[in-house]
């Protein structure tokens, strides 16, 4: 059972574009919601995170939207460049009392094309 | 990028061979996590550790067994390697006080 629903597996956008990857989530106990980017043979790195008592959060050209309402953030990357190119992961955590553990969407490819 | 280096990188093994896998970090942090990676799966985990010899059992942990012994080392022990164990592994620290995880490099297993 996957807790953390990523969407879509992949897709391709135009330098200067707009990408969208959408999550949506199950458990109401999840209170930490990072996004990860990881380029081939790397391994993941933190790009952006939020908390529910907020729905909005934007670093430079990433922003994530929360809604908790309907169970769902989503990643926007503005201005896509071919730099950005890379798998993006949304994941979820409960926090420090379940020893910060995260639950990982399934992943997005991001194709920017120049 | 957090200090934290994953040995070895590849690993080329046969069935039924135990196999051990080494995550080590410089970084002192409390929380030391393994995943394993497969295509449409994202990262899952297979066990973490809060502490020198407090470890947990994560979301794949079946077929795996951990140990800690120095806050630096996290070994990850495939007691007899299986096919379904061909993934690639990735280990991850935090100081505990935050959410944030540091990733290794992952290492690529290959179980024949």
């Amino acid at each position: 059972q996957q807790q953390v629903k990523q969407s879509p597996q992949s897709l391709i956008v135009q330098k200067g574009g707009i990408s969208i990857i959408n999550c949506a989530y199950e458990n109401t106990a999840f209170d930490y919601f990072p996004w990860y980017q990881q380029f081939p043979g790397k391994g993941p790195a933190l790009l952006i995170a939020i908390r529910p008592d907020v729905s909005e959060k934007k670093e430079g050209r990433f922003t994530i939207s929360f809604n908790k309402s309907a169970k769902q953030f989503s990643l926007h990357i503005m201005d896509s460049q071919p730099g950005d190119s890379a798998t993006y992961f949304c994941a979820a955590s409960k926090g420090k009392a379940a020893g910060n553990k995260l639950t990982f969407g399934g992943g997005t490819r991001v194709l920017v094309k120049p | 990028d957090a200090g934290i280096t994953q040995s070895p990188r590849h690993k080329v093994t046969e069935t039924g061979t135990p196999v051990t896998l080494r995550c080590h970090q410089t970084e002192n942090h409390r929380y030391m996590y393994w995943y394993r990676q497969d295509p449409g799966h994202g990262l899952r985990l297979i066990h973490y550790s809060y502490g020198v010899k407090d470890t947990d059992k994560g979301e794949v942990s079946d077929g795996y067994s951990v140990s800690r012994s120095k806050t630096e080392d996290f070994l990850l022990t495939l007691e007899s390697a299986t096919s379904s164990q061909t993934s690639v592994y990735f280990c991850a620290s935090g100081v505990g006080g935050t959410d944030t995880q540091y990733f290794g490099p992952g290492t690529r297993l290959t179980v024949l």
